[in-house]
């Protein structure tokens, strides 16, 4: 089973609905959770980190965190195209001194 | 969030040459840095975890005497990619690691654009 796993997409949603992107991981011991955006030809941007369970919000973002289920989600609010991006989740673990564990990324499409 | 930059932001060099990536923390000061090779429309791969003051670690399957690290200072590492072949042509990015608040959140540089001819 691989590290981190998220939906495969790719995920199309009208401008100013919510897009919902989902993320499991298989190691219980994983600590801080990390949702990044990259556009393409660029870097990963950071937009959200999470690490207690519940919920945390920034703007339009909000990130889910689950650990009993293993589970970390993104919802982002209010869609827009320039939100169109691939989003690429990520996790560490207390022993790895803060390497990130990637998932593939969702590759995100918001269509005007 | 934090800043970090890179130089070059694209290079271009001939066939058996090395080139020198230099990744900075600018607002912050980085004890772990880490370099990364992404090919195009495919996944970040992580090259090696750099710590200031010690030798890099590097990942299976990464050739430590082809990608130099050096990690001289807490704000500034460097990746020296060795007697460079086209295959090395790959897009690189740095991420460093910021300790001041959190669990230490991990904030990427603009990544460099390395074509070997």
């Amino acid at each position: 089973q691989k590290e981190v796993e998220q939906n495969s997409g790719p995920l199309s949603v009208p401008e100013g609905a919510i897009a919902s992107l989902n993320c499991t991981y298989s190691d219980r011991g994983s600590q801080s959770f990390f949702w990044y955006r990259q556009y393409s030809g660029k870097s990963p941007e950071l937009i959200m980190f999470i690490y207690s369970n519940g919920d945390k919000e920034d703007g339009r973002f909000t990130a889910q965190l689950n650990k009993a289920s293993q589970y970390v989600s993104l919802l982002i609010r209010d869609s827009q195209p320039s939100d169109s991006a691939t989003y690429l989740c990520a996790v560490t673990r207390g022993s790895t001194l803060g390497r990130l564990y990637f998932g593939r990324g969702t590759q995100l499409t918001v269509w005007p | 969030g934090a800043v970090v930059s890179q130089h070059p932001s694209w290079v271009i060099c001939k066939s058996g040459t090395s080139v020198k990536i230099e990744c900075r923390s600018l607002d912050f000061q980085a004890t772990t840095m880490f370099w990364y090779r992404q090919f195009p429309k495919q996944s970040l791969m992580l090259m090696a975890t750099s710590n200031e003051g010690s030798k890099a670690t590097y990942e299976q399957g990464v050739e430590k005497d082809k990608f130099l690290i050096n990690h001289a200072s807490l704000t500034l590492s460097t990746l020296t990619v060795t007697s460079a072949h086209p295959e090395d042509s790959s897009f690189y990015i740095c991420s460093a690691r910021d300790t001041r608040q959190g669990l230490g959140e991990q904030y990427f540089g603009p990544g460099t654009r390395l074509t070997v001819t």
